[in-house]
């Protein structure tokens, strides 16, 4: 069965720091497709970064980049010089070849202190 | 970017009554609509999967009678919820995705949708 884990419940980081947020994810589908969400207060989930299993090289979008490391099934989302606005609810997510739905993490709730 | 949005942002309602939510893909044709449903402090949970023209297909344990989804047109699916009662409060959330582009591999959320059943 397809599962994700974070197993970050929460963060606390200092601003401009760069945080990791963790997930690994079980799956023996080669194709499959890794997203990450940020979900405010507000409740809205953003998008911030999507990588496909056959990507050969690590997605990046502005300060968000995605560290995929394929053998060891993990798909941690880096951000880098972190800022207030960035503390939020992160969702790790899958979606696999043929399929619509996606699976999410448990999340990991961030915040930046500054 | 992709936009969708959801109407109403919340709502509450006396135990009963029926209620109906709104999602709208604003700048894209959305082949697909999925509703979710969120819990404080929890993840999301798929309700429904919904594509246009045709039933949804529920997620086990889903009441679809409990649950009616409406996904008549490209850009716009409804959820209502039948004879809502105090259990069925919670976080309503919808996605859409497109066939076609680079992205379609994206679901792209609405705002979602606080129901407050007293």
């Amino acid at each position: 069965a397809q599962k994700i884990t974070q197993t970050q419940p929460g963060m606390f980081v200092q601003e401009k720091e760069a945080v990791t947020l963790d997930c690994t994810y079980d799956t023996s589908d080669p194709s499959y497709g890794l997203f990450w969400y940020k979900q405010p207060s507000s409740g809205e989930m953003i998008f911030l970064i999507y990588q496909g299993s056959y990507d050969q090289q690590n997605a990046t979008e502005g300060r968000y980049s995605l560290n995929f490391q394929k053998a060891r099934k993990s798909a941690n989302l880096v951000i880098s010089a972190s800022q207030l606005g960035d503390s939020a609810m992160y969702f790790c997510a899958m979606k696999f070849l043929g399929a619509q739905k996606l699976v999410f993490g448990q999340g990991t709730r961030l915040t930046i202190n500054p | 970017g992709a936009v969708v949005s959801q109407h109403p942002s919340w709502v509450i309602c006396k135990s009963g009554t029926s209620v109906k939510i709104e999602c709208r893909s604003l700048d894209f044709q959305a082949t697909t609509m999925f509703w979710y449903r969120q819990f404080p402090k929890q993840s999301l949970m798929l309700m429904a999967t919904s594509n246009e023209g045709s039933k949804a297909t529920y997620e086990q344990g889903v009441e679809k009678d409990k649950f009616l989804i409406n996904h008549a047109s490209l850009t716009l699916s409804t959820l209502t919820v039948t004879s809502a009662h105090p259990e069925d409060s919670s976080f309503y959330i919808c996605s859409a995705t497109t066939s076609s582009g680079e992205d379609q591999e994206t679901q792209y959320f609405g705002p979602g949708t606080r129901l407050l059943v007293l």
